[in-house]
């Protein structure tokens, strides 16, 4: 099973910051990484896929980078709606999917 | 708009079981996968289960394999997971999720509790 790390647990920033989060797998992944979005109470959104694709109505400030086992997710500008839990999840080596253990972006 | 849309859920006692749904529109439902994923309180998300477009390929989380079930109606562009034996570490938020090839979940449905305590 591929174990996604993710750090740090929680960044504090403010907003107009930038935010640099970052996923680490246990193997090569190559770029078959994902990320998400997840607000209290809802569910997650997909941000990013395969590493560096944005998904339909992504804002731009929102990007992602990497390959093999070190991935990057960076929002450029902090806007207030960007506080959030921000989940990877890799479908390179699956049955089972993972996930990161997410990371907390707080104000 | 794709729509994914669940029911099911609630307070079962261990031991128990419990069948959720999840009812979609706005896409053709026989070509995409489906999969549930999880989240316990205050946890990180966990994936359950996965189904291919066809019902050929199934899948289960160790943690579940012998006890949920996954399936899907084409017919009626739906997805289930039958839980049973259910213990008190399967309380969770459980989402059913859209899975286009080669990509990611891209559309979730807005979760339902399990609830498993006596």
């Amino acid at each position: 099973e591929v174990v996604l790390t993710q750090s740090p647990a929680t960044l504090s920033l403010s907003p107009g910051e930038s935010a640099t989060l970052s996923c680490r797998a246990s193997q090569s992944v190559s770029s078959h990484l994902a990320w998400y979005q997840q607000k209290p109470g809802q569910a997650p959104r997909l941000l990013i896929f395969d590493a560096s694709k944005r998904a339909t109505g992504i804002p731009a400030r929102f990007s992602g980078s990497g390959s093999g086992t070190d991935f990057t997710l960076t929002i450029s500008s902090l806007e207030p709606e960007d506080f959030a839990v921000y989940y990877c999840q890799q479908r390179s080596h699956w049955p089972p999917l993972t996930f990161g253990g997410g990371t907390k972006v707080e104000i | 708009d794709v729509q994914l849309v669940q029911s099911g859920g609630g307070l079962v006692k261990p031991g128990g079981s419990l069948r959720l749904s999840c009812a979609t529109s706005g896409f053709t439902f026989n070509l995409f996968s489906m999969h549930w994923i999880r989240q316990a309180p205050g946890k990180g998300l966990e994936w359950v289960s996965s189904i291919s477009h066809d019902g050929g390929f199934i899948y289960y989380a160790d943690s579940v394999k012998g006890r949920f079930t996954i399936s899907r109606d084409n017919a009626k562009s739906s997805l289930h997971l039958e839980l049973s034996s259910l213990r008190a570490e399967d309380t969770a938020v459980y989402y059913c999720a859209r899975f286009p090839t080669y990509s990611a979940l891209d559309h979730w449905g807005q979760g339902t509790l399990v609830t498993v305590s006596s």
